[in-house]
């Protein structure tokens, strides 16, 4: 168990809809990263939070947003989906500064699926 | 900004036999290296890290090696198993706090 937590783990659901996935970092990180992960696909990384302040943007769809909230979670909101959508979405952590900054700790995911 | 390229995309290797894969940085300002094995439908799982002032690590059945001066890192696994079949990918990062870069990915398939 990493200590990063997501939910949901699944979730199914239409096209043009939206959905807000949830993310709690591991006790005393600052910083929570969001990767996607198509199918077969590497890790594409979209957007970075530190201590509630978006700190990297990658390349993230303008139809994403994303926000860090005073507790530390974070949560992803996909809009109006597409079938393309469909992937595993990971959120991470670390604890942004030193050596221990370094490294970066993964959820297992919540895997998006658009019918 | 930061891309980091990984060869092969697939390994076969059978049992025993030794598998390295191979990543490209193209940052010089990147200094720390990590490993992660990701399971089908699993996280990603730190295996190794490497930074920038050592040249090589080792942990059990794995090592790193890393030149800086050529902008190159690699995995080896020796004494495969095929509980190393997984997704292998390598990353980058400048500093702590700092997002990773990740590369392609490498499939191993240790065959018994």
């Amino acid at each position: 168990d990493s200590g990063v937590t997501q939910t949901p783990k699944h979730l199914i659901t239409a096209t043009g809809q939206r959905v807000t996935l949830r993310c709690s970092p591991r006790s005393g990180d600052l910083s929570v990263y969001w990767y996607q992960q198509s199918l077969d696909q590497g890790l594409q990384f979209l957007i970075q939070y530190y201590n509630g302040e978006e700190r990297a943007k990658g390349n993230i769809l303008e139809r994403f947003s994303a926000q860090q909230f005073p507790d530390l979670h974070s949560e992803l909101n996909l809009s109006s989906l597409e079938l393309g959508d469909s992937a595993l979405y990971f959120c991470a952590s670390s604890v942004h500064t030193g050596i221990s900054g370094n490294t970066i700790y993964f959820g297992e995911g919540s895997w998006l699926t658009v019918v | 900004g930061e891309n980091v390229e990984q060869h092969p995309s697939t390994l076969s290797v059978q049992e025993g036999d030794s598998a390295v894969i191979k990543c490209t940085y193209s940052d010089s300002a990147s200094n720390y290296f990590p490993w992660y094995k990701q399971e089908l439908g699993k996280r990603p799982q730190l295996i190794i890290d490497i930074r920038s002032n050592v040249g090589e690590k080792k942990d059990q059945r794995i090592a790193v090696t890393l030149n800086k001066t050529a902008k190159h890192f690699s995995l080896h696994i020796t004494e495969t198993q095929p509980e190393d079949s997984a997704v292998y990918f390598c990353a980058a990062r400048k500093t702590a706090g700092n997002k990773l870069t990740f590369g392609g990915g490498t499939r191993v398939l240790v065959k018994p």
